[in-house]
């Protein structure tokens, strides 16, 4: 059963970094697909971008310049980083997967974790 | 980038009822549509890939229809466990976007 925890900060203070680590069990990153996606309070989903088995990287234009994804297969975790937070990025993060990307779809997610931006 | 509009954003239907909710791309995406469903407080679940391929495990009583720009998440027969919001999401551009959600509720 493949089963994916996201883990970090409930709390990032303006203009500085937030920081997810998602643990994959069941499965090993060093195959497939491990993206990040976001879901303000009470709004939809945004992806935010996916780290390849090989390292390669694929981000939504939106945040690029802002995120890095990374990962560490030793652990079997991936990483986000998004950089100079504001209140727009407080949202329900959440790591899932993604078997092929010629299909694109999230099979299976992390139960997300809240991240808030606040001073 | 691909825009994905569902309508509508949401509805009210009974048990027993038959839902059909749309999901148009700005441009063509061919069939490169994936349907979801959400309950709240919880993670999005698979329903359909492909714009048609049901998921393993997910009731028969969903299905998905379409290709180009239009496309239909249809529940024939609506159960308790199907009040939900549903998104839409296309993977045939490098930017992978979502549908603003259809919220389906009970009448």
């Amino acid at each position: 059963q493949v089963q994916l925890q996201e883990s970090g900060p409930g709390l990032v203070k303006p203009s500085e970094t937030l920081s997810l680590t998602c643990s994959v069990s069941g499965d090993s990153i060093s195959t497939k697909y491990w993206s990040w996606i976001r879901q303000p309070p009470g709004r939809g989903l945004e992806w935010l971008g996916y780290i390849y088995t090989d390292g390669s990287t694929n981000y939504n234009p939106s945040l690029k310049s802002r995120v890095t994804m990374s990962m560490d297969t030793s652990k079997n975790q991936f990483s986000l980083k998004v950089r100079s937070v504001t209140a727009a990025d407080t949202a329900v993060y959440y790591c899932a997967r993604t078997v092929y990307d010629y299909r694109g779809d999230f099979d299976y997610w992390g139960q997300g974790t809240l991240v808030t931006v606040s001073s | 980038d691909i825009q994905m509009t569902q309508s509508p954003s949401s509805l009210s239907a009974s048990v027993g009822d038959r839902v059909t909710i749309t999901c148009r791309a700005s441009q063509s995406i061919t069939n490169y549509l994936n349907w979801y469903q959400q309950k709240p407080g919880k993670a999005p679940k698979l329903l359909i890939s492909a714009a048609s391929s049901l998921r393993s495990g997910v009731p028969s009583r969903f299905s998905g229809s379409g290709s180009g720009t239009n496309f239909t998440l249809t529940i024939s027969r609506l159960q308790p466990d199907d009040f939900a919001t549903y998104y839409c999401q296309q993977s045939y551009s490098s930017l992978w976007t979502f549908g603003q959600g259809t919220k389906v509720e009970i009448k």
